[in-house]
């Protein structure tokens, strides 16, 4: 099992652009979601999917656009980015969401700048 | 509001030593509590889970502690290896069915030879 892959590893954007970042998983997770790691700031939450065609709004999702037209995939599209887009994105999955017990597995993460 | 916060923001340690990060949280209604390490350019990866009712958890050289009173965790680590060099993150589940995770900033962790 390859667990969670993103793409790409690192990316400079331009103010305005437009991009989107992949993740995939191979182990059959219901649950996916996308965070935002920013220096000094504990992990935020943009959105999330608890399965094939469902999404929501975490606690950031201003900006961003999330879609899961397949268990595997969950792109996260930056519409027009923004210098405060500049940050690492992880994307993650676990089995359910019905349990705080469950294990959240994390992709290696895309560093964004945008400038 | 909820919170958790972790001390100290950084440490620098010798090889062999032991350590002690801390982690208060308000944080209500309190479901688990989690200890992340995270490398550096990698995603965080759990190391351990305590409920409630558990005091003490151990993952090899890790040992998790947790007053639920005092609503202090503390993450110790024996005998460091280079290789414990990472940021180490407290996550608290607040609420039960629809339930949301309070991450810590992190404590970053070098060990030196």
């Amino acid at each position: 099992n390859a667990g969670v892959t993103q793409t790409p590893k690192f990316q400079v954007l331009k103010t305005g652009q437009s991009m989107t970042l992949q993740c995939a998983q191979d182990m059959n997770h219901e649950y996916m979601s996308w965070y935002r790691q920013d220096p000094g700031m504990g992990l935020r939450l943009i959105h999330y999917s608890v399965g094939a065609g469902i999404t929501d709004q975490g606690e950031v999702p201003n900006g961003y656009n999330v879609s899961r037209s397949t268990t595997e995939d969950f792109p996260l599209r930056l519409l027009s980015a923004a210098p405060s887009q500049t940050s690492v994105y992880f994307c993650a999955s676990s089995f359910h969401r019905g349990s705080p017990q469950e294990t959240q597995y994390f992709g290696p993460g895309t560093r964004l700048l945008v400038l | 509001k909820n919170q958790v916060e972790q001390s100290p923001q950084s440490l620098i340690i010798l090889e062999g030593k032991n350590c002690t990060l801390q982690c208060n949280y308000t944080v209500s209604p309190f479901s688990n509590l989690r200890w992340y390490k995270q490398d550096t350019g990698r995603g965080p990866v759990s190391l351990t889970i305590m409920t409630f009712s558990e005091n003490t958890k151990s993952n090899g050289r890790y040992t998790a502690t947790l007053d639920a009173d005092t609503k202090q965790s503390s993450l110790h680590i024996t005998a460091s290896q280079l290789s414990d060099s990472a940021s180490y993150i407290c996550v608290v589940s607040a609420g039960f069915g629809n339930y949301q995770l309070i991450w810590g900033a992190g404590t970053k962790l070098i060990i030196k030879p």
